[in-house]
């Protein structure tokens, strides 16, 4: 799930199937972790958030995973629905005071 | 209902002209941001504010003016010296500046 030029990365799924959209977090300082989504031509909106003392959160239908090992972030979305169609990104904050940082995002596309 | 509004939605400018986009938010949130986002990308930092009347540099910032003279307000002009200034951008406010950001639906702006 990283930017690639001006290219966003972008996965295609069935409905019904399960999603799973991956994110690399640059600092292993980081301690907070937001999953937002925005759809076409809108503002994004939270979706999810964990901190770096969890592996795991789960909210409806979705499933956040962090492994601090790797710097790696993932979001998993049950059963996709043609709503689930947008462009995802991760968000970190590394140590108090500073800000979230975003990533450059992944497209979800859900075929019905 | 609580949240942020940005307006316009869609901005046409002639070039050499500048153009303000307002966002108000009442929230009651201390923190404020103007992010600028380009087709298939992230998200950029243009500018951010923590409290009235002060404010500070994004990644972003040549061309682009911002004042916070209230605390619900945080207008930001787009000037003649950005020199690729179509673009979508985003405002967003936090409880604290490192807070979980909410985002107004965006306001376009198209350079003629």
């Amino acid at each position: 799930g990283e930017s690639v030029g001006l290219h966003l990365p972008t996965l295609s799924v069935q409905e019904g199937d399960n999603s799973i959209i991956n994110c690399a977090y640059s600092n292993s300082a980081s301690d907070y972790f937001i999953w937002y989504k925005q759809e076409s031509g809108k503002g994004p909106q939270f979706i999810i958030d964990i901190r770096s003392n969890m592996d795991k959160r789960q909210g409806q239908r979705v499933t956040v995973l962090l492994n601090k090992t790797v710097k790696h972030l993932s979001l998993q979305i049950a059963a996709t629905q043609p709503g689930d169609s947008a462009v995802y990104f991760c968000a970190e904050k590394f140590n108090a005071g500073n800000m979230l940082t975003f990533g450059g995002g992944t497209r979800l596309m859900v075929k019905p | 209902d609580g949240g942020i509004t940005q307006s316009p939605k869609y901005l046409f400018r002639k070039e050499g002209q500048n153009v303000t986009l307002s966002c108000e938010q009442n929230l009651n949130h201390d923190a404020m941001y103007w992010y600028r986002q380009d087709p298939g990308q992230g998200l950029r930092l243009i500018y951010y504010s923590q409290i009235v009347n002060d404010f500070q540099k994004g990644d972003i910032a040549e061309g682009y003016s911002v004042s916070r003279e209230k605390k619900e307000s945080f207008p930001l002009t787009v000037t003649s010296a950005q020199k690729n200034p179509t673009a979508f951008y985003l405002c967003a406010s936090s409880p604290g500046l490192t807070g979980e950001l909410f985002f107004g639906e965006g306001s376009r702006l198209t350079v003629l």
